[in-house]
C-alpha cells in the first residue's frame, strides 16, 4: 500500500495532453514538493520533475509539474509514443521522515 | 558525466546475506548522499534508506532497521548496501541513487542500473 495515491493507468493519443495525479496528505505533498520519475520498460527510474515543477537538464518542456493542496500532477503535452512508460510521484514525508512514493501510473500511448 | 555503476546480479539462499555495491563517478562523491531503493517484480518503488557520503550518517526505513547496513568507501567512491536474513520477499531489483548531500530529500537525481537479487533455495 503506497503512501501516495496514483491512478494505475492512463492513456492518450499522439499529440494529446495527458495529466497524471498524485494524492497525498498534509505531511508529504501538503508541506513538501513532489518529484516525478519516469521508468521505461526494463530500465532504472529517471528523475523527470523535481521541486514541484523543475526539469533536469535534457527533459523536454513537454513535461510539467504542479501542485494544489495535498495533490500533485504531472502533465505531458504533445504526447509521443516513447512517452509510454510508468510514472512515479514521490515526496518527503515529515511524519515518516523518509521519502514516500506513489504506486506508479502506466501510461499507454494509443 | 554522472554515473552510478552497480554490481551484478546475485542469487542467495533464504537466511543468507547480500551486499550490493554502487560505484560513483563524474562528481565529487563526498558532496552527495546515496539512497537505496528496491523494486519487487511487477511492483513499485520502495525506499530503503540513505547514507551521507560525507560523514557516513545513515537513515533507514523502519522496515529495514537492524537488517540493512549502508556504508561508503570514499577512497573508491563506492557505496554498499548489505541486507541480512534474506527471505523470498527480498527478491527484487535494488537501485542506488544520488541524492543532495544534506539528506532528507526525495530527489533521487541519478540512478544506478539496478542489481537483481534472487532468493532461492
Amino acid at each position: 500500500q503506497s503512501v501516495l495515491t496514483q491512478p494505475p493507468s492512463a492513456s492518450g493519443t499522439p499529440g494529446q495532453r495527458v495529466t497524471i495525479s498524485c494524492s497525498g496528505s498534509n505531511s508529504n505533498i501538503g508541506e513538501n514538493s513532489a518529484n516525478w520519475y519516469q521508468q521505461l520498460p526494463g530500465t532504472a527510474p529517471k528523475l523527470l520533475i523535481y521541486s514541484g515543477n523543475q526539469r533536469p537538464s535534457g527533459v523536454p518542456d513537454r513535461f510539467s509539474g504542479s501542485k494544489s493542496g495535498t495533490s500533485a500532477s504531472l502533465a505531458i503535452s504533445g504526447l509521443q509514443s516513447d512517452d509510454e512508460s510508468v510514472y512515479y510521484c514521490a515526496a518527503w514525508d515529515d511524519i515518516l521522515t523518509r521519502p514516500v512514493f506513489g504506486g506508479g501510473t502506466k501510461l499507454t500511448v494509443l | 558525466q554522472v554515473q552510478l555503476v552497480q554490481s551484478g546480479g546475485e542469487v542467495e539462499k533464504p537466511g543468507a546475506s547480500v551486499k550490493v555495491s554502487c560505484k560513483a563517478s563524474g562528481y565529487t562523491f563526498t558532496s552527495y548522499g546515496v539512497s537505496w531503493v528496491r523494486q519487487a517484480p511487477g511492483q513499485g518503488l520502495e525506499w530503503m534508506g540513505w547514507i551521507s557520503a560525507n560523514n557516513g550518517r545513515t537513515s533507514y526505513a523502519q522496515k529495514f532497521q537492524g537488517r540493512a547496513t549502508m556504508t561508503t568507501d570514499t577512497s573508491t567512491s563506492t557505496a554498499y548496501m548489505e541486507l541480512r536474513s534474506l527471505t523470498s520477499d527480498d527478491a527484487a531489483v535494488y537501485y542506488c541513487a544520488r541524492v543532495p548531500g544534506g539528506g532528507g530529500s526525495s530527489i533521487l537525481e541519478y540512478w544506478g542500473q539496478g542489481t537483481l537479487v534472487t532468493v532461492s533455495s
